[in-house]
């Protein structure tokens, strides 16, 4: 079984400084792993993905995520906060292979900036 | 590319009435599409994976007489809340995956259901 843990659901950084949401996985198989961005009332846009190739996965609007088995985890970044950075984020895993397709979601972590 | 539509995107209806949720693969074809089911302020929550052609898989715990899922073609999937209730009310996402990427799944905009 597969499982993703958020830590903080709540995550407040200030415009222009450091952005970094924690996520780590558990898996018994070498995971596939996303995160998705969530704004209100709207459905999930992927950021980026990890599937097996490059560690340091860059995404879209300047996140990147570095996947670390040792840690086990997925930790978001971006290197300075945009106000329209402000949404929920979503951590998702799931396996490898044709047959292992079905996501298994964090609880999220929302992101407010501070002007 | 890799776009889905939901429609509608907000449905009000009455209890006891039955609210039917589309979800369109706009660009692509999709063998497989997910529902899920999100409160306020809470995650996703896998309520059925939709097979072209076939019966949809219901995660435990979800009535499948209730929410009725049927995946008639590679670009449409619709959702059924049959005799809707206030606890009904929730926000309903599709996701569709695309044949070649199989782990990637493309999320639609989601539909607001409030049952009065």
């Amino acid at each position: 079984a597969q499982s993703v843990t958020q830590l903080g659901s709540h995550v407040s950084v200030s415009e222009g400084a450091l952005v970094l949401l924690r996520c780590n996985y558990s898996s018994s198989v070498p995971p596939y792993l996303f995160w998705y961005v969530q704004y209100p009332n709207q459905g999930l846009q992927l950021l980026l993905k990890y599937t097996s190739a490059a560690t340091l996965v860059k995404g879209i609007n300047g996140f990147e995520a570095e996947f670390k088995k040792s840690e086990t985890s997925f930790h978001l970044t971006k290197p300075s906060a945009h106000m329209s950075d402000a949404a929920e984020y979503f951590c998702a895993v799931t396996g490898p292979g044709a047959g292992s397709y079905q996501l298994t979601f964090g609880k999220g972590t929302k992101l407010s900036v501070i002007p | 590319g890799a776009v889905v539509s939901q429609h509608p995107s907000r449905v009000i209806c009455k209890s006891g009435t039955s609210v039917k949720i589309e979800c369109r693969s706009l660009d692509f074809q999709a063998t497989t599409m997910f529902w899920y089911r999100q409160f306020p302020k809470q995650s996703l929550m896998l309520m059925a994976t939709s097979n072209e052609g076939s019966k949809a898989t219901y995660e435990q715990g979800v009535e499948k007489d209730k929410f009725l899922i049927n995946h008639a073609s590679l670009t449409l999937s619709t959702l059924t809340v049959t005799s809707a209730h206030p606890e009904d009310s929730s926000f309903y996402i599709c996701s569709a995956r695309e044949t070649v990427s199989y782990n990637e799944q493309f999320f639609g905009p989601g539909t607001r259901l409030t049952v009065l």
